[in-house]
């Protein structure tokens, strides 16, 4: 079974532009998350899907990130503009998100994009 | 609110030797804890979790940690490291009944021959 599918794997741009990241989550996996992970740090949640709604999108700069997940599949993070302080890498990652069982669905994580702004 | 402290930022170790990561963590309520491990240009890999019960868990690759409650700690320990030990090595908490982890800031872990 394939795992959790990110592309692009880098991406280099220069501020201002716009930029965007794909996200695959494992089939069947309803819950879908991205995280922001800075350089030495461990990650940071910007959004939560449960299938096409976000239900936690607290921790998302708005004003130039925005996400998407329309058919409550796979999904898209974009950056507009980008600034020099969103270099960093963006994980995804995906969970069975069953609340019929125990209140814990072990999450999925992608190999990340790593962007560099510059 | 929950928060987690990596207690050491970087581990040197020797190829064979015991290592053990500290992990503490912060909350009101109940948690799930977790460890994860990312190697370089990867995702992460959950190593462990506890959930409830035995305070002593068993994970991938020889990993175990244990759940202090009185200490709030939840250290991860290996009797004897291997060279492709060496990764960053992630403590997570979760609230239970809730999606929201949060994770510490990594402590990697150098293996050397």
């Amino acid at each position: 079974e394939a795992g959790v599918v990110q592309s692009p794997r880098y991406k280099i741009i220069e501020k201002k532009q716009p930029v965007a990241f794909w996200c695959n989550p494992i089939s069947g996996h309803n819950t879908l998350y991205w995280y922001l992970q800075n350089l030495g740090q461990g990650p940071e949640l910007l959004i939560r899907y449960e299938n096409e709604e976000a239900v936690d999108d607290s921790q998302l700069p708005k004003d130039r990130f925005s996400a998407e997940r329309l058919k409550g599949v796979d999904s898209t993070l974009k950056i507009q503009p980008a600034e020099l302080g969103d270099s960093a890498v963006y994980l995804c990652a995906s969970s069975s998100g069953d609340r019929g069982l125990a209140s814990y669905n072990e999450q999925f994580f992608g190999p990340g994009t790593r962007l560099t702004v510059l | 609110a929950q928060s987690v402290t990596q207690l050491d930022s970087q581990v040197p170790v020797f190829e064979e030797a015991p290592v053990e990561l500290r992990c503490n963590y912060s909350s009101s309520v109940s948690v799930y804890l977790f460890w994860y491990v990312q190697y370089p240009n990867q995702g992460l890999q959950l190593l462990l979790k506890y959930l409830s019960g035995s305070t002593l868990v068993k994970g991938i690759n020889g990993f175990e940690a244990e759940f202090n409650k009185s200490q709030t700690s939840f250290h991860l320990r290996k009797p004897s490291v291997h060279i492709s030990d060496t990764a960053e090595y992630f403590c997570a908490v979760s609230v239970t009944g809730g999606f929201k982890t949060i994770f510490g800031a990594g402590t990697r872990l150098f293996v050397k021959a």
